[in-house]
């Protein structure tokens, strides 16, 4: 079947602009997650999404950063008034339904702020 | 702190030339020890999961051991289609997230 799709596969934009990133989970796959890889470092996590309990939202780095996960299925990454440190690939995660299921992967958006 | 260090951070090999990866790990509550694979430009490919000490996993090339402090990542006669970075990552029961290492970029050469 489908993997995990995002798009756009790559984001340029300007400093302080506003970006959105989208990920559309494997068909089924109740957990959703982002994570952000930096050039050198491992992944970071973002968020997470089950079902449609509350978001683990402990790792967004500021309140620039949101996510939300409409009809239990495609997410949207959301960073305002973006910084050149938001430079990074987010990428996107799916897994069946608990946290300690696999999570698939999707190919990551490579965002980069001029 | 929960906390997945992987080493080393780069290795190249020559054709054949069989070789281990290690991923040490302090983790709270390990449920699982996942490996992958990222390809350049790519979203990590999931390998194996290894949930207690003395498991092993074997596909094709790759067999994944773990311990109660490690893992390691065994290839053996790699070919350059092995190239790519290898991730390791476990889940933490009390942070109930999943720690990934900085990975070992894999080169073979042919």
């Amino acid at each position: 079947g489908a993997g995990v799709s995002q798009s756009p596969s790559n984001k340029v934009t300007e400093k302080g602009k506003d970006v959105e990133l989208r990920c559309d989970p494997i068909s089924g796959h109740t957990a959703l997650y982002w994570y952000r890889q930096s050039l050198g470092q491992g992944l970071e996590f973002l968020i997470y999404f089950q079902g449609n309990s509350a978001p683990d939202k402990s790792g967004l780095p500021s309140d620039r950063f949101s996510a939300e996960r409409t009809g239990g299925s495609v997410s949207t990454l959301t960073i305002q008034r973006t910084q050149q440190e938001d430079s990074a690939v987010y990428l996107c995660a799916s897994s069946l339904a608990a946290y300690t299921d696999t999570q698939y992967f999707g190919p990551g958006t490579r965002l980069t702020v001029l | 702190e929960d906390q997945v260090t992987q080493s080393p951070e780069a290795l190249r090999l020559q054709e054949g030339e069989s070789s281990s990866l290690n991923c040490s790990y302090t983790v709270s509550g390990l449920r699982g020890l996942f490996w992958y694979r990222q390809d350049p430009g790519k979203g990590p490919e999931f390998l194996f999961t290894l949930y207690s000490a003395g498991e092993e996993k074997e596909k094709e090339r790759l067999k994944a051991t773990l311990t109660k402090k490690e893992s390691f990542l065994h290839i053996t006669a790699p070919k350059p289609e092995d190239s790519a970075t290898y991730l390791c990552a476990a889940y933490s029961g009390n942070t109930g997230k999943l720690i990934f290492g900085q990975g070992t970029t894999l080169q073979v050469k042919p």
